[in-house]
């Protein structure tokens, strides 16, 4: 089975701080995703990477950068946290090709607060 | 960018009764996905439909493509509390590697 491992559940940090959050999948998928999920916004996309340290910004990439240095591994940065990041966050993988095969594979979030 | 409207946003029912809920759109999608979301867990997806007019079978869910290719929907006989989670439908966009999430309708089945 894909497993796609983020490494918090949860995060509390304070506004200001530097804030990781790590994701690592293990079925060599080139695509990787990172999404934030509010109520009654559905999941919104930050960023996606298509190849070691390769990025493309997603819908909502303001407040955030990303790193991917590694093929199983996806950062998501948050420069400076601030109360309005507060949210879950959900890491993401897939294969390469995309249409009708595009199936992405998620791990179990990282409900992160910022106080 | 593509958008998906769910409907309804919430839905409360008893164990036993039928549900609908509906995923739609003004623009043509090549395919629709449908996820599950349950507590404290990420999406996991449920189906793939491809073809305008498709109907697939998951056990007691039912899943349609309609034939413009521009909606889709989820019908769940004989619901169980096992069903509770958050459905959400997605479909490619962008690169076709990306996929755009509706909202989601989050379902509870009460026992």
């Amino acid at each position: 089975d894909v497993k796609v491992t983020q490494s918090s559940r949860y995060l509390v940090k304070r506004t200001g701080e530097k804030v990781f959050l790590e994701c690592v999948q293990d079925m060599d998928h080139e695509n990787m995703f990172w999404y934030r999920q509010d109520p009654g916004l559905g999941l919104r996309l930050i960023y996606f990477s298509y190849d070691v340290k390769m990025k493309e910004k997603g819908d909502i990439p303001e407040g955030y950068s990303v790193s991917r240095e590694k093929k199983e591994r996806f950062s998501l940065i948050l420069e400076s946290a601030s109360t309005n990041q507060t949210s879950m966050y959900l890491c993401a993988s897939s294969f390469l090709r995309g249409g009708s095969k595009n199936i992405q594979y998620f791990g179990a979030g990282t409900r992160l607060s910022v106080l | 960018t593509q958008l998906l409207e769910q409907s309804p946003q919430f839905l409360s029912i008893q164990e036993g009764e039928n549900l609908t809920v509906y995923c739609n759109s003004s623009s043509v999608f090549s395919s629709l996905q449908w996820y599950r979301q349950e507590p404290g867990e990420g999406p996991v997806l449920l189906v793939t439909v491809v073809t305008g007019g498709e109907v697939k079978k998951l056990k007691r869910l039912t899943f349609q493509f309609g034939d413009a290719r521009k909606d889709s929907s989820l019908h769940i006989t004989a619901a169980q509390p096992g069903d509770t989670g958050l459905y959400l439908c997605a479909g490619p966009s962008g690169s076709a590697r990306q996929l755009t999430f509706g909202s989601g309708t989050q379902l509870t089945v009460l026992p």
